[in-house]
This record gives C-alpha cells, structure tokens and sequence, in this order.
C-alpha cells in the first residue's frame, strides 16, 4: 500500500526566514507529485505538480519554489517567507492523471 | 474567476434523509470530477470521481451526477448518517496534453442531525 509522509507536521517561522517543507511517498513508483496550499478559511489551491524526477510546473505564483530531487520526494521551499504565506501545506499524489491522495498536510504560520 | 463553485457553503439533514451536495464549473476542458470528505485541521480523503464519459457512478450510499451540458456535478449520500458530517469538497481537473491541473470548490459543511 502507498503511504505519504509530509514533514513537519507544524511549524511557526519568522517573517523573512527561509522555509522548507518536505513530502515523500512510499510504495509507489513514478508517481504525479503536487504541492497545495489553503489559507484559513480560503479554498485549496494547487501550487505545483511534477510528473518526474527534476521537472516541475508552477500553476500559482505565491513567491514559493518546488522540486524533486528524488522520484519520491517533492519539497517547497522559499527564501523569504511572507505572512500571506499561512496556512496548511498539502502533498498529494496521482497514480497518473487520476485519483489525488493527500497527504497529513503542514500547518505553517508565519509571525 | 472561480472556475469550480460550490453555490451553498452549508447543508443540514435530517438522519436518514438524502444529502445533496451541488457544484458547478465553467471550464469546458474539465474531463475530471472528484468529491472530497473533509473534517477540521485534517487533509481532504477522495469520495468518489468519475471522468466526463460517463454520467452518474454510485458507491456504496454515495452516487455523483455528472451534467455536462449544465457543467454542473453533484454527490448525492443516501441514508445520510451523523458521522457524515463534514466539509465536502469538489474538484475539476483537465487533463489535456502535459496538464495536471486540478481546482477545488470553496466546500459545502453538511451536518447531519438525528
């Protein structure tokens, strides 16, 4: 069975601090990776996605970067974070254009 | 523009009774319709999807309509229970060539009461 991990769980970060979040998915090869974003109380928003190692889209520019070192892993990151940047950090996968799983998911929350 | 759109950010139904959940979408492109089950503080759990050839799938007490010519898509949960309450959320995706690109609804908060 697939399992997706998403690190860390929580994180509460400085105004222009750097940032990264991190998410593996186990059990499953050549997976569709995507990073998500919803702030409070707003609607999930779709950020990035990959379909493979070292390629990665940008579907909203939010001042954040993605990449994929690894055929299982997919990490967001920034230089700088912002406030807008709050709110919770969802990984999820796709076997191909199909089905989405999420991931726990990160709560971030900038100060 | 909101291109997925859930018109009714809250439902209540009676246990037992049928709960409809509404979405609407704008983009022809979208071949793809999801709902989502979603509690506070937790990652959404895919439902139920069905692709644009098809037009009604059921699951178990769970059924999705599919109206293309409406754009509209809609989850029907029969027997509706109280731990069915929750946000639900609808999602449209478009799979043309090298696109992976997936929109989610607001959601729609259903409580059910016994």
């Amino acid at each position: 069975a697939q399992t997706i991990h998403q690190w860390p769980v929580a994180e509460i970060k400085a105004v222009g601090s750097p940032l990264s979040l991190g998410c593996t998915i186990k059990g499953k090869s050549s997976p569709n990776l995507y990073w998500y974003w919803q702030a409070t109380g707003g609607t999930l928003q779709q950020l990035f996605y990959s379909i493979t190692v070292g390629q990665v889209e940008s579907v909203v520019q939010l001042n954040l970067s993605a990449s994929r070192p690894k055929d299982d892993q997919f990490i967001l990151s920034t230089e700088k974070l912002l406030l807008s940047h709050s709110g919770f950090y969802l990984c999820a996968w796709s076997p191909q254009y199909a089905e989405q799983f999420f991931g726990p998911g990160t709560r971030l929350t900038v100060l | 523009g909101q291109q997925v759109k859930q018109s009714s950010p809250s439902l209540t139904v009676q246990e037992g009774g049928i709960s409809i959940l509404n979405c609407d979408y704008e983009n022809d492109m979208f071949d793809y319709f999801a709902w989502y089950k979603k509690y506070p503080d937790n990652s959404p759990t895919l439902l139920i999807s069905v692709r644009s050839n098809v037009d009604k799938r059921e699951d178990g007490r769970l059924t999705v309509f599919l109206n293309k010519s409406g754009k509209h898509f809609s989850l029907h949960i029969t027997a509706s229970q109280p731990e069915d309450t929750a946000v639900y959320l609808c999602a449209a995706g478009a799979s043309g060539t090298g696109n992976y690109k997936y929109v989610f609804g607001a959601g729609t908060r259903l409580k059910v009461i016994a």
